[in-house]
């Protein structure tokens, strides 16, 4: 079974500009949450979707945001980028309510 | 110039002798844990998960312990190899937030040979 990936893996964005960054879930699983991991805050959770809907979200501001299409694939997007929202992006899949998350090796972001 | 960062702790160990990383959490209605592994250049990689109605769990040269009482999680891993070496994370959830998997810092584990 392939394991979740996200692409794209690396990203050069300047102050303004919009992303968007994507993850494939492991096969059968239905749950996507994403994570930023910054060297000053570790790992926080963003949000998570589960067919489709938004289940749970972070405390992160309005520009952050995301989807999930009905195959479970997930897209994230930032808005109005800022020096501060580089870090490396995150997705994890589960097949449901608290079974093991399994991650992505991550979309590195940088912001100049 | 200055880093600012999170400060993580390091544990270094000798190749073969056994590793105890430990995490505490303050959430006292979390009710499942797990332990990742995440390398450079990686995403996290699970290594064990423990659910609160059990104190104590073994995979394959790891075993997950925890204390509910002291809101303590600890991870052991035997005969340590230098592939072991990674930064290591405790993470908890409860049934009130789902999947939403809230962190510990991390503790860097370093294996000498």
């Amino acid at each position: 079974k392939a394991g979740v990936t996200q692409t794209p893996r690396y990203l050069i964005k300047t102050r303004g500009q919009q992303v968007t960054l994507s993850c494939s879930p492991i096969s059968g699983h239905r749950s996507v949450s994403w994570y930023q991991q910054t060297p000053g805050q570790g790992l926080q959770f963003l949000f998570e979707y589960f067919s489709e809907t938004q289940r749970n979200k972070g405390n992160f501001p309005g520009r952050f945001s995301g989807r999930q299409f009905s195959n479970s694939r997930s897209e994230m997007n930032v808005s109005t980028l800022e020096l501060g929202d580089s870090a490396l992006y995150l997705c994890a899949s589960s097949g449901t309510l608290q079974e093991t998350q399994y991650f992505g090796p991550g979309t590195r972001l940088l912001v100049l | 110039g200055e880093s600012v960062g999170l400060h993580l702790p390091t544990l270094s160990v000798q190749e073969g002798d056994n590793s105890i990383i430990n995490c505490a959490y303050s959430n006292s209605a979390s009710d499942y844990f797990i332990w990742y592994k995440q390398e450079s250049g990686k995403g996290p990689q699970f290594i064990i998960d423990i659910r609160s109605n059990m104190d104590k769990r073994q995979g394959q040269r790891v075993t997950v312990l925890l204390n509910k009482t002291v809101k303590h999680l600890s991870l052991q891993i035997a005969a340590t190899q230098p592939g072991d070496s990674a930064v290591y994370f405790c993470a908890g959830t409860s049934m009130e937030y789902g999947n939403k998997l809230v962190f510990g810092a991390g503790t860097i584990l370093r294996v000498k040979s």
